[in-house]
């Protein structure tokens, strides 16, 4: 079965950090880029970034709202993805996805979600 | 970045009606264009991609067209398991974004 099953959520204050972990399974990991998206309570969806595959140099895109404060890596080895959460706001304050990006042709689209990390920023 | 707008924001039906939700983008995106379905509680799911092309596993009365800045999503023979809230996704540029949202309740 292929699957994302996100980790690492919990309360943080503001200003301070937090690293989601995302594992992946049923599939073949190391060949697809990794999207991170996210909901805040009663809001839309948000895209917050994305990291490449390998052979696209594991390069990286971020949204304007969490450029500089966030990061995100990966560990083929493990089938991992990991957001670095940094100098958060209260308005980080949401539901973190993993999702799988697949490619058809040149169109993109994100067929795999996982179940949702939830993340809360507050003193 | 790309800018999304959904209308309209939410819309009341029957089962059994036909609808149309239409998403515009601020610049064109000629055919890279998504559409998710998200049931309260529930995670995302792909409906289409590539403006029209239908997800594996999607009923066919889910359709989607256009191209450029104008796109549509229509569900005709509308079934209680299709109330939900629906969202457009550009990916013609490396920065995705979503519109904000179409919820499709019971009239």
């Amino acid at each position: 079965e292929v699957q994302l099953v996100e980790s690492g959520g919990g309360l943080v204050q503001p200003g301070g950090s937090l690293r989601l972990s995302c594992v992946g399974s049923g599939f073949t990991f190391s060949d697809h880029y990794m999207d991170w998206v996210r909901q805040a309570p009663g809001k839309g969806l948000e895209w917050v970034g994305r990291i490449r595959a390998k052979g696209n140099g594991y390069t990286t895109e971020y949204a304007a709202s969490v450029k500089g404060r966030f990061i995100i890596s990966r560990d083929d080895s493990k089938k991992s993805v990991y957001l670095q959460m940094n100098s958060l706001r209260i308005e980080d304050t949401a539901v973190y996805y993993c999702t799988r990006l697949t490619a058809y042709r040149y169109f993109y689209y994100m067929d795999v979600w996982g179940k949702g990390t939830t993340v809360t920023v507050s003193s | 970045d790309i800018q999304m707008t959904q209308s309209p924001s939410s819309l009341s039906a029957f089962v059994g009606d036909r609808i149309t939700i239409t998403c515009r983008a601020s610049q064109s995106l000629k055919s890279y264009l998504n559409w998710y379905q998200q049931k309260p509680g529930e995670v995302p799911k792909l409906l289409i991609y590539g403006a029209s092309i239908l997800q594996s596993g999607v009923p066919s009365r889910f359709s989607g067209r256009g191209s450029g800045t104008d796109f549509s999503l229509t569900i005709s023979n509308l079934q209680p398991e299709d109330f939900a809230t629906y969202y457009c996704q550009q990916t013609s540029s490396p920065v995705f974004s979503f519109g904000p949202g179409t919820k499709v309740d019971i009239k």
